[in-house]
């Protein structure tokens, strides 16, 4: 059972590019959640998917986008990407959508936009 | 004010001895509580949840959760060198809406020294 991954594990960008971190879970969860992490602000939530065809905004998510087209997957796309965007981003994935539950993080993808 | 606060740290122990980790929240209406380690370069991984006031023990890790003080805290006894790391504060906002979602603090960075 790999749990949840997430590609590409890093990568560099020009600002302006659009780009699409994919993330992947087998453990047939219901919600799954992205989150950015920067040094000194700790996890942000950016947007998060309650159940396979539905998302919704998290606490930091302009600039992204997201979709839930199926359980198992959840990209987050960010259409043209700013320096600001610079961070590591981590997929999760919880049985229940409703905070009681264990939440499993992917590996992250480190970003850094030029 | 931030919505879960910790002590950013660095907090350092002696190997074998007891580490304290404090959180405070401001939502009374939380219900859910937990607590992540992370390691340098990798990602969260949860190793105590707690729902009621009291204490709950887990091996060498006790949680303790005191609703009408707003917080919660982490007890690692006998700390040990692979201990070393940064330790995240996660609570449920209460329910309706987006307010399932947790909210993390920005972390305690805890060193065990040999």
């Amino acid at each position: 059972i790999a749990g949840i991954t997430q590609a590409p594990t890093s990568q560099i960008l020009a600002a302006g590019r659009r780009m699409t971190l994919r993330c992947t879970q087998d453990m047939r969860h219901n919600a799954m959640y992205w989150y950015r992490q920067d040094l000194g602000l700790g996890l942000r939530l950016i947007h998060y998917s309650n159940t396979a065809g539905t998302t919704g905004k998290g606490e930091v998510p302009d600039g992204y986008s997201v979709s839930r087209a199926n359980t198992d997957d959840f990209p987050l796309t960010l259409a043209s990407a700013v320096p600001s965007q610079t961070s590591v981003y981590f997929c999760a994935s919880s049985d229940s959508p409703f905070g009681t539950d264990t939440q499993y993080f992917g590996p992250g993808t480190r970003l850094t936009v030029l | 004010q931030k919505e879960v606060e910790q002590n950013s740290g660095p907090l350092s122990v002696p190997e074998g001895a007891i580490a304290s980790l404090n959180c405070t929240y401001s939502d009374r209406g939380s219900q859910s509580f937990f607590w992540y380690r992370q390691y340098s370069g990798k990602s969260p991984e949860l190793i105590m949840s707690i729902y009621s006031n009291g204490d709950k023990e887990d091996g060498r890790f006790t949680a303790q959760l005191n609703k009408a003080s707003q917080y919660v805290s982490l007890l690692i006894r006998d700390s040990q060198p692979s201990d070393s790391a940064t330790y995240l504060c996660a609570v449920n906002r209460g329910s309706g809406g987006s307010n399932y979602k947790l909210t993390f603090g920005k972390g305690t960075l805890l060193t065990v020294n040999p």
